[in-house]
C-alpha cells in the first residue's frame, strides 16, 4: 500500500530557530512530492512541488530537499516566525494515478515567542 | 481573485440525515477534488473532477457518498443517512489543469459534526 509518513508528530521551536520535518514515502512509481501548510481551520495551502529530477527547491525561507533514491524529503524551515507554527503537510502521487495524492499525517509546528 | 469557496464552513446533523456540502472552485480551473480530513490527520483522497464527469472516484468509502459537477464548475458532495464516522473536515481543491505539476488550491473546508 502507498504510504506516506512524516516526523516529528509535532515539534515545537523558539522564534527565529531553524528546523527541518522530515517525510518518508513508499509510493511508487513517483511522479511528484508537494509540501503543503496548513493552519488551523484552513485548507492546505502549496510550499513546493518536485519532480522526479528535482533535489532541491526553495521558496523564501522554506527549502524542500528531494532524494527519490531513499524516498526522502526534508522540508527545511530558516528563522523561524511565528506565523509559521501551523501543520506541514507531506503529499505524494505516483505516476500511473496522477491524480491520487496520497497525504502524510502532517507534523505540527509550534513556534513561541 | 477569489479562492476556493466551500458552503456552509460548519454543519452540524443527526445520524441517519442527509446532507449536502457545496464547493465552489476558482473560475477556469477544470480538476476538483474532494478530500475528508480527521482530527491529527491528513486530507483523505475521496474523488477527483476534470470538467463534468468523475476521472477517480475510487475514495469513496461506500455508496452512502455521492458527488456530482454537472456544468463542471460547482460540485456537490452529497451524503446519505450519515452516520457518526463521518463526522470529519470535507476538504474541496482545485487546480487549473489537473496537470501533475498543477497545484492544489484548497478551500477552508466544511466542518460536518454528526451527532
Amino acid at each position: 500500500k502507498n504510504q506516506v509518513e512524516q516526523s516529528p508528530q509535532s515539534l515545537i521551536i523558539l522564534e527565529g530557530k531553524n528546523c527541518t520535518l522530515q517525510c518518508n514515502y513508499t509510493v511508487s512509481p513517483f511522479s511528484n512530492l508537494r509540501w503543503y501548510k496548513q493552519d488551523t481551520g484552513r485548507g492546505p495551502v502549496s510550499l513546493t512541488i518536485m519532480t522526479f529530477s528535482e533535489n532541491t527547491k526553495s521558496n523564501g525561507r522554506y527549502t524542500a530537499t528531494l532524494d527519490a533514491d531513499t524516498k526522502q524529503s526534508s522540508l527545511h524551515i530558516t528563522a523561524s516566525q511565528l506565523s509559521d507554527s501551523a501543520s506541514y503537510i507531506c503529499v505524494v502521487s505516483d505516476s500511473t494515478r496522477g491524480q491520487n495524492f496520497v497525504f502524510g499525517p502532517g507534523t505540527r509546528l509550534s513556534v513561541l515567542p | 481573485g477569489a479562492g476556493v469557496s466551500q458552503t456552509p464552513s460548519n454543519k452540524v446533523t443527526e445520524k441517519g440525515k442527509y446532507v449536502e456540502l457545496r464547493c465552489d472552485p476558482i473560475s477556469g480551473h477544470t480538476a476538483l477534488y474532494w478530500y475528508r480530513q480527521s482530527l491529527g490527520q491528513g486530507p483523505e483522497f475521496l474523488i477527483y473532477f476534470q470538467g463534468t464527469g468523475a476521472a477517480d472516484d475510487s475514495g469513496l468509502p461506500n455508496d452512502r457518498f455521492f458527488a456530482v459537477r454537472p456544468e463542471g464548475s460547482v460540485s456537490t458532495l452529497k451524503i446519505q443517512r450519515t452516520e457518526r464516522g463521518d463526522s470529519a473536515v470535507y476538504l474541496c481543491a482545485s487546480s487549473k489543469s489537473g496537470q501533475l505539476d498543477s497545484p492544489l488550491h484548497f478551500g477552508n473546508g466544511t466542518r460536518l459534526t454528526v451527532t
